[in-house]
């Protein structure tokens, strides 16, 4: 079965350079979740997108945005970057009424500010 | 506001025994879902289990099953016949059922080690 696709995988940026993290939900899905992972940490909510539009904020740092596409793919833009967005990025989505609307992770990207 | 507790930061088994990781949970809500999400050193967020509240029977995944216990407001993963393979962090979550859009509320983590 089709997964969310996440990408870059990992990358790489020096300290106040941009980043942009994208992501494909599984096919039919209307709802899109951002997650910020730190280590050790359990992930922490960032935003989310219910049928292209924003439906729900978390701790979304101002430099960060984000929004979702006609072709339902979103994407996360991460600028002024600092040491501490140094983490592991979670894009997931899940369908309205469908599966006890569970959420369903991609593989995640990992991002290393230096 | 929901919360999620997960009391055993980490545990240990035996190769092909039997183990079980605890969750509690707060809520005044009736209607929502509960979560296992195991993930491994790939860091990867897999789904190990999901538990509607309104429904009385336990769900079962194969080696996977849980204990809901919705009047103590419990929610406890057991892994039978454990492997090498299941070594990872589970985290227990729960969502609303109340607003669709409401984001997962996680416990801190149970580290799981096999012991071979």
């Amino acid at each position: 079965a089709a997964g969310v696709i996440q990408s870059p995988r990992h990358l790489i940026k020096e300290k106040r350079e941009t980043a942009t993290l994208k992501c494909y939900p599984i096919p039919r899905h209307d709802t899109v979740y951002w997650y910020q992972q730190g280590p050790g940490q359990d992930p922490q909510f960032l935003i989310s997108f219910y049928e292209k539009m924003q439906s729900d904020k978390g701790s979304i740092p101002d430099r960060f945005s984000a929004q979702q596409f006609s072709d339902y793919h979103s994407e996360l833009n991460m600028s002024s970057l600092e040491l501490g967005d140094s983490a592991l990025y979670f894009c997931a989505s899940s369908l309205t009424g469908g599966n006890g609307n569970t959420i369903y992770f991609g593989e995640g990207s990992w991002l290393t500010v230096v | 506001a929901q919360t999620v507790t997960q009391s055993q930061p980490e545990m240990s088994v035996q190769e092909a025994e039997t183990v079980t990781l605890s969750c509690t949970y707060d809520t005044s809500e009736s209607d929502y879902y509960l979560f296992w999400y195991k993930q491994p050193p790939s860091r990867q967020m897999i789904l190990v289990i999901r538990q509607e509240a309104y429904k009385q029977q336990n769900a079962t995944e194969n080696r996977f099953s849980v204990n809901f216990q919705k009047a103590a407001k419990s929610f406890s993963l057991k892994i039978s016949d454990s492997q090498l393979g299941d070594a990872a962090m589970y985290f227990c979550a729960y969502r609303s059922a109340e607003d669709s859009n409401y984001q997962l509320i996680w416990g801190a983590g149970t580290k799981l080690i096999i012991k071979p």
